[in-house]
């Protein structure tokens, strides 16, 4: 049963365009989300994070946007440039930071 | 600082084989997770140790095992390997703390066929 469902799959994105990827949930006690990025023979690395009781959280060209009611929460990748190509996963942890579903991934190829 | 070194990075193995995958973290992290990665499943946890000879169960740990009998090392077993567990497993490493969400850290994964 997926507990994170994400999307879009795949996405290709203009050089200086958005890149716009999102996450659901169905389970309310999740209390963490991360993004995390990952490139090809390596693991996953933590991108940006937010907690339920932040609506948005900016880092760089990174932007989480985080809907509790409609439990969503999407990555704005802002300026994408060819060095984001990447896959992009988003999470949700719940009990104390002990369990953790993943989404299924997006791969993002930013074009020059 | 090596981070999150996992042992082998490859492997091939015939069915029934058992072999023992080897997680090293040199931040004296406390919780560890074993993971697998499969073409559109994301990852799945298999098993993770929130501290040194404790252990449970994650998403998917039949066919499995683990122990943490030192703190820096979390070991991920398979006792008859199945076709089905052919896939890249990861291994990741988290700072247990109650004033913020710390991240995990991923190693570089090992890919695991299974023939």
């Amino acid at each position: 049963q997926q507990q994170v469902k994400q999307s879009p799959q795949s996405l290709i994105v203009q050089k200086g365009g958005i890149s716009i990827i999102n996450c659901a949930y169905e389970n309310t006690a999740f209390d963490y989300f991360p993004w995390y990025q990952q490139f090809p023979g390596k693991g996953p690395a933590l991108l940006i994070a937010i907690r339920p009781d932040v609506s948005e959280k900016k880092e760089g060209r990174f932007t989480i946007s985080f809907n509790k009611s409609a439990k969503q929460f999407s990555l704005h990748i802002m300026d994408s440039q060819p060095g984001d190509s990447a896959t992009y996963f988003c999470a949700a942890f719940s009990g104390g930071y002990q369990k953790v579903t993943f989404g299924t991934g997006t791969k993002l190829q930013v074009i020059p | 600082n090596a981070g999150v070194t996992q042992t082998p990075k490859f492997r091939v193995l015939k069915t029934g084989q058992s072999m023992t995958l080897l997680c090293a973290q040199d931040m004296n992290h406390e919780y560890m997770y074993w993971y697998r990665q499969d073409p559109g499943m994301g990852l799945r946890l298999i098993h993770y140790s929130v501290g040194e000879g404790t252990t449970a169960k994650g998403e998917v740990p039949d066919g499995y095992n683990v122990s943490r009998l030192k703190k820096q090392n979390f070991l991920l077993g398979l006792e008859s390997a199945a076709p089905s567990q052919t896939s890249v497993y990861f291994c990741a490493s988290r700072r247990r703390t109650d004033k913020s969400n710390q991240p995990q850290h991923f190693g570089d994964g090992t890919r695991l066929s299974i023939l």
